[in-house]
């Protein structure tokens, strides 16, 4: 069974803090990895994407990948209310015994950012 | 451009019955994802379809079952609801998979 382990929340920081949200995949073949964001009650909205070994910036948002170690992270800076949301992590991972890639989640971490 | 729709928003069903929520995929779109999230739970994927024709499974029996249509819109139907599928049916559309999915708004279902 193919599967994404998000780290078990939920996760409370100050305003002005950098939230630190961790995934480990178990598709050691993997090669597209997401961040989504969800608030209560809507639809998960995409806010990273990460495809190489590294770090990706984006504002106040990155995202590090390590194949090697199977692990994404999301970094959050300047933590701002507005912020406070579950936080999903997505791999798309190939089905050998399908025809293609099939997005996987983790179960998410509540994020609070506390004003 | 237009992003993914999905209807109706809520839905309560009585255990039992059948039930088929409805998806229009972004512009340009050509694979359509159902995934099915229970309250405090990541999304679980259940089938998803290309070119209409069903190229993924998850998990799920096979009261749930769906279709792609040449507008590549889709629909996602259960039968013989139980207590169990309360949950928020999220359809998502990919032009490119590696390039990630968008979601629709959702569809909440529950079966009473």
């Amino acid at each position: 069974q193919k599967e994404v382990e998000q780290n078990s929340g939920p996760l409370s920081v100050p305003e002005g803090a950098i939230a630190s949200l961790n995934c480990t995949y178990s598709d050691r073949g993997s090669q597209s990895f997401f961040w989504y964001r969800q608030y209560s009650g809507k639809s998960p909205e995409l806010i990273m994407s990460i495809y190489s070994n590294g770090d990706k910036e984006d504002g106040r948002f990155t995202a590090q990948l390590n194949k090697a170690s199977q692990y994404v992270s999301l970094l959050i800076r300047d933590s701002q209310p507005s912020d406070s949301a579950t936080y999903l992590c997505a791999v798309n991972m190939w089905e050998w015994g399908g025809s293609n890639y099939k997005l996987t989640f983790g179960k998410g971490t509540l994020l609070t950012v506390n004003p | 451009e237009t992003g993914v729709t999905q209807s109706p928003t809520h839905l309560i069903k009585t255990r039992g019955q059948q039930v088929t929520l409805r998806c229009s995929s972004q512009s340009g779109h050509n694979t359509v994802s159902w995934y099915q999230q229970a309250l405090g739970q990541g999304p679980q994927f259940i089938f998803q379809y290309y070119r209409e024709e069903e190229n993924g499974r998850g998990n799920f029996p096979p009261r749930f079952s769906g279709l792609q249509f040449p507008n590549y819109s889709s629909e996602l139907n259960v039968n013989a609801l139980e207590l169990d599928d309360s949950a928020l049916y999220l359809c998502a559309s990919s032009r490119v998979l590696r390039d990630g999915y968008t979601f629709g708004s959702g569809t909440r279902l529950t079966v009473v």
